[in-house]
């Protein structure tokens, strides 16, 4: 079936720090995969998706790339700031509506 | 940007009681879905909605679940008799058009407490 498997939290850093957070998935096929964030009192938002292999999803500074030979879709973020204090979630769907979600990854950005 | 309303956004009630969460998808959407999150674990899927009948739904959605579009706007998931793992964080969602690539916009969910 299919699963992601996203980086245990919580992470803290300071303003202007590099952030990654490591996304694996399983999966049957090609599917879509997705970085979700959830900032504190909202609901889950889209943060970037991918559709195949190599693409590259961006927004907001944050990147992540489809990498099919490693199973992986990595979230970057050159220099993060406060506001970038969230839950993020990776996620894939062989749909783009029924999505298999990591467990989230909480990130603390410190002035 | 337009957004997903869910109400209440804290429920408590009694094992065996029946609740209904509500939700106001996006006005021109078509798609509806349900998801939950058990505290520390994944947001789980649970049902899809689509011209009035569930188009799809997870192991977890059982007969005690049941889903219906009312009266045209409010998107509603009722528990028949809750248990207490049921207590959970329910997000409902909507879409215009998820196969044509439009994203899910997401409620800020119920927080579901069975005591």
């Amino acid at each position: 079936g299919n699963s992601v498997t996203q980086m245990e939290g919580p992470v803290t850093l300071s303003e202007e720090a590099f952030l990654t957070i490591n996304c694996t998935y399983t999966a049957t096929g090609y599917p879509s995969l997705f970085w979700y964030v959830q900032y504190p009192g909202e609901g889950l938002q889209l943060l970037l998706k991918a559709t195949k292999a190599d693409d590259k999803g961006s927004n907001k500074g944050f990147e992540a790339t489809y990498r099919k030979e490693t199973t992986s879709f990595h979230l970057e973020k050159g220099s993060v700031q406060v506001s970038d204090s969230a839950v993020y979630f990776c996620a894939l769907s062989p749909n783009d509506y029924k999505l298999s979600f990591g467990a989230g990854t909480t990130v603390t950005v410190r002035a | 940007e337009p957004e997903v309303t869910q109400t209440p956004s804290h429920q408590v009630t009694q094992m065996g009681q029946e609740v209904i969460l509500r939700c106001v998808p996006i006005s021109n959407h078509l798609y509806f879905y349900w998801y939950r999150q058990i505290l520390g674990q994944k947001v789980e899927f649970l049902v899809s909605f689509y011209n009035n009948e569930i188009s799809e739904k997870s192991e977890i959605f059982d007969d005690q679940f049941s889903v219906e579009r009312p009266d045209g706007s409010n998107f509603t998931l009722k528990i028949r008799s809750t248990k207490l793992e049921d207590s959970a964080m329910y997000f409902c969602a909507s879409s215009g058009n998820p196969q044509g690539g439009e994203k899910l916009f997401f409620g800020s969910g119920t927080q579901l407490s069975v005591l």
